[in-house]
């Protein structure tokens, strides 16, 4: 069936540095791609989402491109703050199917 | 404009006993998704509710059950619990399940620790 495999956590920046988190797929067909995060005591919002590959998702200052060749969805921001602690999580859906999503990946940023 | 709103919070069973969470979505939603996250994973596909029916289901047994009401409102239910069932239990709704559903707006959760 259709996985999601993000780079294990915790990742911990000094604030302004550079982020990735990788993260990759496994489906049988042409899966959209998502990126959501999740804040201390909240519950999981949508931060950027591709359909089709070479697209690429963006959201506050967060930046992630569908990469089909190498089955790969990774998520990037040039500049993290503090307030960007959270964890985030991968997720693919196949036609309406549900939302199938990584472990999640816990980011520290500290000031 | 309330988002999705879970109730309780947090509660805490004994293994064998029942247990009802509830959650009203979005206002205008009609479609309501349950999902479990286990503590360090990422949340897993429980089933989904449309016009009162369950529309699909993901791999867990029928002791896991739910009901959709004619205002929208959902509930999950979980019979004779087991340790294993302690999780974050989130809900999620969205208009119209013909659409991608990725178009899901998630509630903060029910924290459900069985002891």
């Amino acid at each position: 069936g259709d996985s999601v495999t993000q780079m294990e956590g915790p990742v911990t920046l000094s604030e302004e540095a550079f982020l990735t988190i990788n993260c990759t797929y496994t489906a049988t067909g042409y899966p959209s791609l998502f990126w959501y995060v999740q804040y201390p005591g909240e519950g999981l919002q949508l931060l950027l989402k591709a359909t089709k590959a070479d697209d690429k998702g963006s959201n506050k200052g967060f930046e992630a491109t569908y990469r089909k060749e190498t089955t790969s969805f990774h998520l990037e921001k040039g500049s993290v703050q503090v307030s960007d602690s959270a964890v985030y999580f991968c997720a693919l859906s196949e036609r309406n199917t549900p939302l199938v999503f990584g472990k999640g990946t816990r980011l520290s940023v500290i000031a | 404009d309330a988002g999705v709103t879970q109730s309780p919070t947090h509660l805490i069973k004994t293994r064998g006993q029942q247990v009802t969470l509830r959650c009203s979505p979005k206002s205008g939603h009609d479609t309501v998704s349950w999902y479990q996250q286990a503590l360090g994973q990422g949340p897993q596909f429980i089933f989904q509710y449309y016009e009162e029916e369950e529309r699909q289901r993901g791999n867990f047994p029928d002791r896991f059950s739910g009901h959709q009401f004619p205002n929208y409102s959902s509930e999950l239910n979980v019979n004779a619990l087991l340790l294993g069932d302690s999780a974050l239990y989130l809900c999620a709704s969205s208009l119209d399940p013909g659409l991608p559903l990725y178009e899901q707006y998630f509630g903060p959760g029910t924290r459900l620790t069985v002891t």
